[in-house]
């Protein structure tokens, strides 16, 4: 079955260490994103990718960083440089233009400690 | 960047109630879709809304597009206790992008 896959589940750093997060898809989509949750709040997008070795900054780019050298994998990077990085981290994909077929993987905890 | 307004944060019912909640915002939206998020898990769509005065439903949900296209509402009749979870409407403010901004969340539960 297709879908997205989000690596590991739960992970926990000390601070001041850099944390790659994993996002795979098999879905064949052309665009993926990266979203940041804080409880009580809506998802907040951190960068985003439409095509191959192409990507975007969001909204909270800062301190994060990202690339694209695969169609079907998008990694995500907490920086140092992150100063609240303890968050529920979402991913998401979709075919693409138009917003018909987002996806979203289970997401990955992340504290840091 | 631009969150929706969600209404009400949380709600705790008793199994069997209908459910309201709506999600505003100041500037004109094109598209509006509502998402559930069960716990530790990422966002499901429930709904899409592509037209102003759009009425769509999708078993016991009911999502409107507001006339005015600066707000949407969802109605879940007869709660049933696998209805807990965070509802997260999320649209969009041009036919031209496919960057989702979405609400702040309302938080569901239902007591037997």
């Amino acid at each position: 079955d297709g879908g997205i896959t989000q690596s590991p589940k739960y992970l926990f750093r000390k601070e001041g260490q850099n944390v790659t997060l994993s996002c795979e898809q098999n879905l064949n989509h052309d665009a993926m994103y990266w979203y940041r949750q804080d409880p009580g709040q809506g998802l907040r997008l951190i960068y985003y990718s439409q095509i191959v070795n192409d990507f975007q900054k969001g909204d909270i780019a800062e301190g994060y960083s990202v690339s694209r050298e695969k169609k079907e994998s998008f990694p995500l990077t907490v920086t140092s440089a992150q100063k609240n990085p303890t968050a529920f981290y979402l991913c998401a994909s979709k075919p693409g233009t138009g917003i018909y077929g987002y996806t979203f993987g289970s997401g990955t905890r992340l504290t840091v400690v | 960047g631009q969150q929706l307004n969600q209404s009400p944060q949380s709600m705790f019912i008793q199994e069997g109630e209908d459910v309201s909640m709506n999600c505003t915002s100041s500037s004109i939206f094109n598209t509006w879709l509502w998402y559930k998020q069960d716990p530790g898990e990422g966002p499901v769509l429930l709904i899409a809304l592509y037209k102003a005065g759009e009425l769509t439903s999708n078993g016991r949900l009911t999502a409107q597009f507001g006339i005015t296209r600066k707000d949407s509402f969802l109605n879940i009749s007869a709660s049933i206790p696998s209805d807990v979870g965070i509802y997260f409407c999320a649209g969009t403010r041009s036919y031209n992008t496919d960057k989702l901004i979405f609400g702040t969340g309302t938080r569901l539960q239902v007591f037997p």
